[in-house]
């Protein structure tokens, strides 16, 4: 069971928007930033969003990120079938002194 | 370009040990905190390991605390994870990671695999 709670998956059509949810508690999302990660089918994790709604350079801005509370979202606007991933959230967890991450959320596109 | 190459992973036994090594590339390596990230297969992501620059500071998973160390070498730029007394659920792909100063994850290496198995 992971820490920090997402979707397992979401779905839409080309075009659409989607927002994939992050839960969490105080001890992580409730106090530090979130920072989001997408991983196509078969490559290593790459760095989506950063510092809440920071994105890095070359990441389009149909990604954007936004929190609240204790609780973190992403939004792709958009949708394209290339951003067919998983998407996974994660938080520094002061509890824990540990870095925690979502199950992940599979995202399809229809 | 900045690059990140693990090596060390293979097949071990229940019980056994491995030392896993990431070399690093096109950045310096010696000015950045590293993780160690892994994957279980059809898993999510699992955080193992962090060290600071100067490996002062050291945080582990719950899950390898006290099997597990973490180490560098800024001179050869290069990362390092010790994993002892392996057991069936270490089973992934452990991934280098560079930790920004803006503490994300922004560079991974391709990962390498580990299969603890009898």
């Amino acid at each position: 069971q992971s820490v920090l709670t997402q979707p397992p998956s979401a779905s839409g059509t080309p075009g659409q928007r989607v927002t994939i949810s992050c839960s969490g508690s105080s001890s992580n999302i409730g106090n530090n930033y979130v920072y989001w990660y997408q991983q196509l089918p078969g490559t290593a994790p790459k760095l989506l969003i950063y510092r809440n709604n920071q994105r890095p350079s070359g990441v389009p801005d149909r990604f954007s990120g936004s929190k609240s509370g204790t609780s973190a979202s992403l939004a792709i606007s958009g949708l394209r079938s290339e951003d067919e991933a998983d998407y996974y959230c994660a938080a520094w967890d002061h509890s824990l002194s540990g870095w925690v991450f979502g199950g992940g959320t599979k995202l399809i596109v229809l | 370009e900045v690059q990140l190459v693990e090596s060390g992973g293979g097949l071990v036994q229940p019980g056994g040990s491995l030392r896993l090594s990431c070399a690093a590339s096109g950045f310096t390596f010696s000015s950045y905190e590293m993780d160690w990230v892994r994957q279980a297969p059809g898993k999510g992501l699992e955080w193992v390991s962090y060290i600071s620059s100067s490996s002062s500071t050291k945080y582990y998973a719950d899950s390898v605390r006290g099997r597990f160390t973490i180490s560098r070498d800024n001179a050869k730029n290069s990362l390092y994870l010790q994993m002892n007394s392996l057991r069936a659920e270490d089973t992934a792909l452990y991934y280098c990671v560079r930790h920004a100063a803006s503490d994300a994850f922004d560079i991974w290496g391709q990962g390498t695999m580990v299969t603890v198995s009898s």
